[in-house]
This record gives C-alpha cells, sequence and structure tokens, in this order.
C-alpha cells in the first residue's frame, strides 16, 4: 500500500512568518501534487510537480519534488491570514493516493 | 457558476437509511471521481467513471456503496443501510481529461464543494 505522511500534521503561526510542509513516502511516485482545502469546499490544485529535483514556484509558496521521487515540500514565505487552511499533497499512482493534510492556521 | 456541484450539501441520516449523493461535473469532462473524507483526514478514492463507464470501483468500501453516471454527465453516489462510520464528506471531481491510469493524478481535477453525511 502506497502511503503518503505529512508533517506537521497541525501548524500555527503568526503573520509574516515562513514555514514549511513535507510529504513523504517509502514509493515512488511519477508526479505529485499540492492542494490547498478551505472548511466546507473541495480542495484546490496549487501544482503539479514530475520531474525528480524539480523546483515550482507559485508567489510565495515553494514547491521542491525530491531527486527520488519518493517527497515533497512546500515552503510558504511571510505567511499571510488567507493562507489558512488544509493542505494536502497526492502522489501519481494508479490509487491517487493523498496524505492525511497539514492543517496550517496563520493568526494576523 | 461553471464549477462541479453537489447535493445535498448536508445531510442527516438514521442507521439503516438509504442515502443518494448528486454530482455535476462541469459540461464536457470525461472523467468523474468520487472521494470520501473523514474529518481529519485526506481524501480517499472510491471510484472512476470514464463517460458512463465505471472503471474502476476498487475504493467502494462495502457492497453497499453503489455509484452510477447513466448518460455520462451526472453521476450519483448511493449508500444503502448507513452505518455510522459511513458519517463523511463525499467529494466528486471531474476532469476533461482521459488520462491512462498511472498519469491520472497529472491531469487537473475539479473539486466540489462536498456532502457532509452525519449517520445518527
Amino acid at each position: 500500500t502506497q502511503l503518503l505522511e505529512q508533517s506537521p500534521q497541525f501548524l500555527s503561526i503568526q503573520e509574516g512568518e515562513n514555514l514549511t510542509v513535507y510529504c513523504n513516502s517509502s514509493s515512488v511516485f511519477s508526479s505529485l501534487q499540492w492542494y490547498r482545502q478551505e472548511p466546507g469546499e473541495g480542495p484546490v490544485l496549487l501544482v503539479t510537480v514530475v520531474t525528480g529535483g524539480e523546483v515550482k514556484k507559485l508567489k510565495r509558496l515553494t514547491f521542491q519534488f525530491g531527486d527520488a521521487r519518493k517527497d515533497s515540500s512546500l515552503h510558504i514565505t511571510a505567511a499571510q491570514t488567507g493562507d489558512t487552511g488544509l493542505y494536502l499533497c497526492r502522489g501519481g499512482s494508479e490509487k491517487l493516493v493523498f496524505g492525511k493534510g497539514m492543517k496550517l492556521t496563520v493568526n494576523p | 457558476g461553471a464549477g462541479v456541484s453537489q447535493s445535498p450539501r448536508y445531510k442527516v441520516a438514521k442507521r439503516g437509511q438509504d442515502v443518494a449523493l448528486r454530482c455535476d461535473p462541469i459540461s464536457g469532462h470525461v472523467s468523474l471521481f468520487w472521494y470520501q473524507q473523514a474529518l481529519g483526514q485526506g481524501p480517499e478514492f472510491l471510484t472512476y467513471f470514464q463517460n458512463e463507464a465505471q472503471l474502476d470501483k476498487s475504493g467502494l468500501p462495502s457492497d453497499r456503496f453503489f455509484a452510477e453516471r447513466p448518460e455520462g454527465s451526472v453521476s450519483t453516489l448511493k449508500i444503502q443501510r448507513t452505518q455510522q462510520e459511513d458519517s463523511a464528506v463525499y467529494l466528486c471531481a471531474s476532469s476533461y481529461s482521459v488520462p491512462r491510469i498511472r498519469d491520472r493524478v497529472r491531469y487537473e481535477q475539479y473539486f466540489g464543494p462536498g456532502t457532509r453525511l452525519t449517520v445518527t
């Protein structure tokens, strides 16, 4: 069974702080996606990474796919209250595996 | 709007009742997925349709769960004889592409807001 473990599971920070979220697996994935989900809504795709070592930037968000394609990280610079939400990673495989998510709260 | 819609948004059922959850995908989207999201967890895959064909139902937790998409657009997820462990948010997602299984995640899926099912 392919599993994706995310850490930390919960994070509460002040506006302006930086943070990094990790997504790890013992399995190799063909690609990996990061989503953000707000309460009462479905997940919204942030990025897809497909190449080992790939780095993608989306404004204040930086995504990296590990060289071995088993792990990924999401770094947020100068967090804002609008970044609050559940951050999910999903690995590309037949079973479309999601991690449990990291619940981020950014306080003003 | 042009997004994925789901109804009802909230459903309370007594244990043993049957429920039907509806998903209206984005017009023209070929692929449709159902997921179950328990409280504090990530979504778990239930089933996948390509047009009206149910190509993968390996994630359905029991034979009480049944999904259909008879005309290749609207889909219904039916749960018979609901149990308390069925309480969760049920998410529907659609995608324009018809990906190969291993590439399924490469194509953006648009999620609906979900139906929160509470079984009492």
